[in-house]
């Protein structure tokens, strides 16, 4: 089965800077996506963007951007011009092709002001 | 429209009595999911049902059933809670198509005594 590690437990970031959540995958299976999703305090899980494994340029969507590098097997969530409202638990997940989707533990990311 | 819908919303048992969540989707998703969340962790997969018909074990399978009723319907049994059981429960659905983002119910809190 595969495998998401995202090693940042929590991470801080000023407001209207941009910041990078790691995410690292293993799997042996060729045709994968992943996805990011967002929680915050309220507890219900936010949609933010995509990656498939055989998508040639990186995702973007609005401030968010994917950087993916497959050789690496790395797929960080970069987040422009951070706001207090994104202050929130941060997940990575990967789906394969049998439609198993697993996520990884988190990062709790705290926006200052 | 409602999209995942999940009951009971919270519930309270005593350790070896037994209880269902049910879960219920009318997106006409192919693929179901059930997750728990233990407090300040990420999801972790306890079965999944990749169409109607089937059900596939997730990371955490031990201490739960699941029954996929028919393509709205997603159930997921204790037939012996444990304390260990106490967490958050997450019903998502899945569209076929491999860019499809998981739709998530707003999660069903459990304690056990």
């Amino acid at each position: 089965a595969q495998k998401i590690t995202q090693t940042q437990p929590g991470m801080f970031v000023q407001e209207k800077e941009a910041v990078t959540l790691d995410c690292t995958y293993d799997t042996s299976d060729p045709s994968y996506g992943l996805f990011w999703y967002k929680q915050p305090s309220s507890g219900e899980m936010i949609f933010l963007i995509y990656q498939g494994s055989y998508d040639q340029q990186n995702a973007t969507e609005g401030r968010y951007s994917l950087n993916f590098q497959k050789a690496r097997k790395s797929a960080n969530l970069v987040i422009s011009a951070s706001q207090l409202g994104d202050s929130a638990m941060y997940f990575c997940a990967m789906r394969d092709r049998g439609n198993d989707m697993r996520f990884g533990a988190g990062t709790r990311l705290t926006v200052k002001p | 429209n409602a999209g995942v819908t999940q009951t009971p919303k919270f519930q309270v048992l005593k350790t070896g009595q037994s209880m269902t969540l049910q879960c219920a989707q009318d997106m006409n998703h192919n693929s179901m999911y059930w997750y728990r969340q233990d407090p300040g962790m990420g999801l972790r997969l306890i079965y999944y049902s990749a169409s109607e018909g089937t059900t596939d074990k997730g990371e955490v399978p031990n201490g739960y059933n699941v029954s996929r009723l028919n393509k709205r319907e997603f159930s997921l049994r204790l037939e012996s809670a444990a304390p260990s059981q106490t967490s958050v429960y997450f019903c998502a659905s899945l569209y076929t198509a491999f860019d499809g983002e998981l739709f998530f119910g707003e999660g069903s809190r459990l304690t056990v005594l």
